[in-house]
């Protein structure tokens, strides 16, 4: 099983400023990352997928970089609506044994 | 409006059954592969089961083969998951969630809020 690795667990950002959280994967995964956000008591929504690919409507100050085992997502000029928590997600594997990491929430400092 | 809606949570005793569903619109819902995902307390997410858009087609982990069956009515936009043999580590909110494409893309692109089943004597 592939191991998803996201840090920090809780990242206290003040808004206006940029966070950067991490997600690492225990074997090369390419690019097939994906990143998604759950605010309380929502859905998770798609933000990310193919490491680098925004999704439909999602805001150009979310961006995903990375490949190989060590990814990043970088929001820049955070806003009240982006406090939240972020999740990373493989889908390297075929048959699907797909995994996420265990969350990042980012909260207001 | 597009969305997808769980429903069928609820308590159940160990080793008994529990069939979820979740209700789908605002797409085309029979030109998609569907998933179900779950979050136990505290714990991450966890990838369960895929279908493909015509339900032929099916992958489970490890963790709830044998046990879980992925199903889906295409009539009537709704996907099931039959759960049987449940055990007090399947406690967790059940999500489903849509796939890009009719089968197997790997990620998500939309997600219900998920149902909650308690699994205890």
């Amino acid at each position: 099983e592939i191991v998803m690795t996201q840090s920090p667990a809780t990242l206290s950002v003040s808004p206006g400023e940029r966070a950067t959280l991490s997600c690492r994967a225990s074997q090369n995964i390419i690019n097939n990352l994906a990143w998604y956000q759950q605010r309380p008591g929502q859905a998770l929504t798609l933000l990310i997928y193919d490491a680098s690919t925004r999704a439909t409507g999602v805001p150009a100050r979310f961006r995903g970089s990375g490949s190989g085992t060590e990814f990043t997502l970088t929001i820049s000029s955070l806003q009240s609506e982006d406090f939240a928590v972020y999740y990373c997600h493989q889908y390297n594997t075929w048959p699907p044994k797909y995994t996420f990491g265990r969350g990042t929430k980012l909260e207001i400092k | 409006q597009v969305q997808l809606v769980e429903s069928g949570g609820g308590v159940v005793q160990p080793g008994r059954s529990l069939t979820l569903s979740c209700a789908a619109s605002g797409f085309t819902f029979r030109s998609y592969g569907m998933h179900w995902v779950r979050q136990a307390p505290g714990k991450g997410l966890e990838w369960l089961t895929i279908t493909s858009y015509d339900g032929s087609n099916k992958y489970f982990a490890d963790s709830v083969r044998g046990r879980f069956t992925i199903s889906r009515d295409n009539s009537k936009n709704t996907l099931y998951l039959q759960m049987d043999s449940l055990r007090p580590e399947d406690t967790a909110v059940y999500y489903c969630a849509k796939d890009r494409a009719h089968w197997g893309s790997g990620y998500f692109d939309l997600w219900g809020r998920g149902t909650l089943v308690t699994v205890s004597s």
